[in-house]
């Protein structure tokens, strides 16, 4: 089925170690995106990618980096997880200019834990 | 400065009942505004969405939203509100100001008694 896929769902990391989220569309989709979700405040943009080859920083970019790897590929990286980083965190992608016809289409999340 | 308000973090009713959820916005131009759902464990479901043209619109699943520019508000409404209705509702303008991203409430969550 199109849409947007990531990995892993689950992830537990130890205060210090790094990963990468993976985000990958199949829906040829210009503009990619990472958000985190936490209790009462909503979605929280990290960053954004509106092309290949393009990243621009969210609303809250600190301890995060991001890779658009090719149109389909968007990952998030953490290089030193800090507990503050516990958090549900969600790819979209859409096509930019056409929102207002199609809105984003979300991955089903990665729920990540860092003790 | 660009926001969304949900001003109801919980809402409760009782299933077959009619669902009002509260949306406000603060957007200089003509806002493009959407909610979407969010079932347990899962991503976001664009419900419907407005950008122009008649002010009541239709989305899934029995939704509808009125936009009413004197009062800023998008409000979610759905006559009869079944249990598997029961899930986390976000209210979100599109901004074309700087760059193109959402704006996105703080969700309402919403519990269905049966």
């Amino acid at each position: 089925n199109a849409g947007v896929t990531q990995t892993p769902k689950f992830q537990v990391l130890k205060t210090g170690q790094s990963m990468t989220l993976q985000c990958a569309q199949d829906m040829n989709h210009n503009s990619m995106y990472w958000y985190r979700q936490d209790p009462g405040m909503g979605l929280r943009l990290i960053y954004y990618s509106a092309s290949e080859g393009t990243t621009d920083k969210g609303e809250v970019p600190n301890g995060y980096n991001v890779s658009r790897l090719n149109k389909r590929e968007f990952s998030l990286r953490l290089e030193s997880a800090a507990p503050s980083q516990t958090s549900v965190y969600f790819c979209a992608s859409s096509e930019a200019n056409r929102v207002g016809d199609y809105g984003y289409t979300f991955g089903s999340g990665t729920r990540l834990t860092v003790v | 400065a660009q926001s969304v308000t949900q001003p109801d973090i919980h809402i409760t009713v009782s299933e077959g009942a009619s669902l009002e959820l509260r949306c406000n916005y603060s957007y200089g131009a003509t806002p493009y505004l959407f909610w979407y759902v969010q079932s347990p464990g899962q991503g976001l479901q664009l419900l419907l969405k407005y950008f122009s043209g008649d002010t009541l619109v239709q989305g899934i699943k029995g939704f509808e939203a009125e936009f009413k520019r004197s009062q800023s508000s998008f409000n979610l409404r759905k006559p009869s509100v079944h249990w598997s209705d029961a899930a986390e509702y976000f209210c979100a303008v599109w901004t074309t100001s700087g760059t193109y991203k959402y704006i996105f409430g703080t969700g309402t969550r919403l519990k269905v008694l049966a």
